[in-house]
């Protein structure tokens, strides 16, 4: 079973400046790394994701980077906005692969940003 | 093209009923996943679905809990007499046969939230 560990909790980054959240996983992953976005009341949404076999993905402000050998990704926000300002959940997939579906969650990063 | 739909959005249950929630995934979707959300806690597999028939149901209580993707018509997640601890967000995710290739993608509801009194 996968375990993944998120941080941090909680994060307040003034408006134009740089958020990182960071994740841990626990098992071996060959299929994708998911981060989600989640407002108030709504469900989440994938943001963006990576393959582990790749060590930078950029799709406009925001950049996932993963090293594979040290078990952990991040999503960097660059130039944060107000409107950022939502839960993110980094997320890694069974690790017994993709053909079971099943994506272990964090426990979410509270992001707020302050215009 | 209308999203995962979840009903109902907010149910209010008494310790002992229970509680039924659907979950209609995206058209041309035929897997489906339920999550469970507790506050401040991140997202929990509970099972997975596709059409009649249960593919993994290692995340669900062994007791009182329940799943269904009948031929026709929703999904459903039973929860038989519920207790506060049951008290939570559902969230209902579903995916095509074939996944996005670059992505994996789930697509969530909106989820449905329990109050257990």
């Amino acid at each position: 079973q996968q375990q993944v560990k998120q941080s941090p909790q909680s994060l307040i980054v003034q408006k134009g400046g740089i958020s990182i959240i960071n994740c841990a996983y626990e098992n071996t992953a060959f299929d994708y790394f998911p981060w989600y976005q989640q407002f108030p009341g709504k469900g989440p949404a994938l943001l963006i994701a990576i393959r582990p076999d790749v060590s930078e993905k950029k799709e406009g402000r925001f950049t996932i980077s993963f090293n594979k050998s040290a078990k952990q990704f991040s999503l960097h926000i660059m130039d944060s906005q107000p409107g950022d300002s939502a839960t993110y959940f980094c997320a890694a997939p069974d690790d017994r692969g993709s053909t079971l579906g099943r994506l272990y969650f964090g426990r979410g990063t509270q992001l707020t940003v302050w215009p | 093209n209308a999203g995962v739909m979840q009903n109902p959005r907010h149910l209010v249950r008494r310790r002992g009923q229970e509680a039924r929630l659907r979950c209609s995934p995206m058209k041309g979707h035929s897997h489906v996943y339920w999550y469970r959300q507790l506050p401040e806690e991140g997202l929990k597999f509970m099972v997975y679905l596709q059409k009649e028939n249960i593919i993994d149901e290692s995340g669900m209580p062994k007791e009182r809990f329940s799943a269904e993707f009948p031929k026709e018509g929703p999904s459903i997640l039973r929860i038989q007499q519920v207790v506060r601890g049951d008290s939570a967000a559902y969230f209902c995710a579903s995916s095509p046969p074939v996944r996005a290739p670059n992505t994996g993608e789930l697509f969530f509801g909106e989820g449905s939230r329990l109050t257990v009194l």
